[in-house]
């Protein structure tokens, strides 16, 4: 059964620096989508992307984000200056045309220090 | 803006016996998807069971079951027969029938079954 895949599943980084988390959706999906999970507390969403550009992003998602779908196959996230506050686990969905659910990788658990 | 909450932090439950995990929510839209999403130690979320919000009849996936109340704007998971597989956070999240489809997730149930 085809799933969702990211990469690393643990990183760790000092404050400041920049990370890429890398996602491989489930190739025919459009929609995909990053979510975070501060430890212990519920999941938010970060932003949505279809047909090669953000959809929607919330309050989170400021300029040190952005999102990219460099080759049609990996979607990934940046985080240009990372904060202590960064510190979470990062998830990756996506969507296909005709399905209602999202599908979700296993998460990269990002340590800022 | 929706919400989805969930009041229970925390639950427990003897195997085989059967347990309801609750979900309220707020919404003005009129059309939409409820899901319940279950997250075990490792991490990745697994769909459990999802409810169109225009279907009246209850969701129902084996052991698991909905009760969809839209007046009272109320999504209740019921598992029967609890297994110790079962264990895990369980999340309630919204999507609306348009727009990007992001979800809105409550803040999780965590259910342990007790051998």
């Amino acid at each position: 059964e085809p799933e969702v895949t990211q990469t690393p599943s643990h990183q760790v980084t000092q404050m400041g620096q920049e990370v890429i988390l890398r996602c491989v959706p489930i190739s025919n999906h459009l929609y995909f989508y990053w979510y975070r999970q501060i430890l212990g507390q519920k999941v938010e969403f970060l932003v949505s992307f279809y047909n090669n550009e953000i959809s929607e992003k919330s309050e989170i998602f400021d300029d040190q984000f952005s999102v990219e779908r460099p080759d049609g196959s990996n979607f990934t996230l940046k985080i240009r200056s990372t904060k202590l506050e960064d510190s979470a686990m990062y998830f990756c969905a996506s969507k296909g045309q005709i399905n209602n659910e999202q599908f979700f990788g296993p998460g990269t658990r990002l340590t800022v220090l | 803006a929706q919400t989805v909450t969930q009041s229970q932090p925390e639950m427990s439950v003897q195997e085989a016996e059967t347990v309801t995990l609750s979900c309220t929510y707020d919404t003005s839209e009129s059309d939409y998807y409820l899901f319940w999403y279950k997250q075990p130690p490792s991490r990745q979320m697994i769909l459990v069971i999802r409810q169109e919000a225009y279907k009246q009849q209850n969701a129902t996936e084996n052991r698991f079951s909905v009760n969809f109340q839209k007046a009272a704007k109320s999504f209740s998971l019921k598992i029967s027969d609890s297994q110790l597989g079962d264990a895990a956070m369980y999340f309630c999240a919204y999507r609306s029938r348009s727009g990007t489809y992001k979800y809105i997730f409550g803040t999780g149930t965590r259910l342990k079954v007790l051998a």
